[in-house]
């Protein structure tokens, strides 16, 4: 099962930020929180993957809580093209798929 | 860089039929790969990893000898549906990770749509 919690929707307006929350509260200390998102159809693709300090790549920025328990994605300027189901994940070993977060950037 | 192609994209296939899906790194070596289905709205299920010139290894529940999986070289993954059934059809989807990046940061290819009548 996966251990991580996610809203199943969000809706974010185009060139806002778009903010994407994940509870994994059972998280252990040596277990990775990645960051995937998968449009329509197409395979998922790999966004950003973090550890305890904050991560930042040109895709998106990874804030995670100081105890873990807690990360949130954020797309600083959100694009229709970013409309996607975006998959929070906590594993060490193997990428354990729940039912993720669908974001629609409205125009 | 990192990209990995699937082929067929889409395929359709009686019942009873054997039906290979072909997953490649295109510009790296892909040291393992990884193979997913995917039920309509549904999310990813891991069936199998494989590494390079080595047995897979399948999940629990996937049958090895229906789902054959061959990686016979660091840039090719197959995946071969034998005696396919209508309750195959499914989205499969391959990935690939390489030496030198976090096991997890995979690489994915754009998917299989297998549909079997």
């Amino acid at each position: 099962d996966a251990k991580t919690t996610q809203p199943p929707s969000m809706d974010c307006a185009e060139g806002r930020a778009a903010n994407l929350p994940c509870n994994h509260s059972t998280i252990s200390g040596n277990e990775y929180v990645y960051w995937y998102r998968q449009i329509h159809s197409q395979g998922p693709q790999y966004i950003i993957h973090g550890l305890k300090n904050n991560e930042t790549n040109e895709m998106a920025s990874l804030i995670i809580t100081e105890d873990r328990k807690s990360s949130t994605l954020i797309l600083p300027h959100a694009t229709l093209r970013d409309t996607a189901v975006y998959y929070c994940i906590v594993e060490n070993y193997q990428l354990i798929w729940g039912a993720g977060t669908k974001l629609i950037i409205k125009p | 860089g990192a990209v990995v192609s699937q082929h067929p994209s889409r395929v359709i296939c009686k019942s009873g039929t054997s039906v290979k899906i072909e997953c490649r790194s295109l510009d790296f070596q892909a040291t393992t790969m990884f193979w997913y289905r995917q039920f309509p709205k549904k999310s990813l299920m891991l069936m199998a990893t494989s590494n390079e010139g080595s047995k897979a290894t399948y999940e629990q529940g996937v049958e090895k000898d229906k789902f054959l999986i061959n990686h016979a070289s660091l840039t090719l993954s197959t995946l071969t549906v034998t005696s396919a059934h209508p309750e195959d059809s499914s989205f499969y989807i391959c990935s690939a990770t390489t030496d030198g990046r976090s096991y997890n940061e995979q690489f994915f290819g754009p998917g299989t749509r297998l549909t079997v009548l």
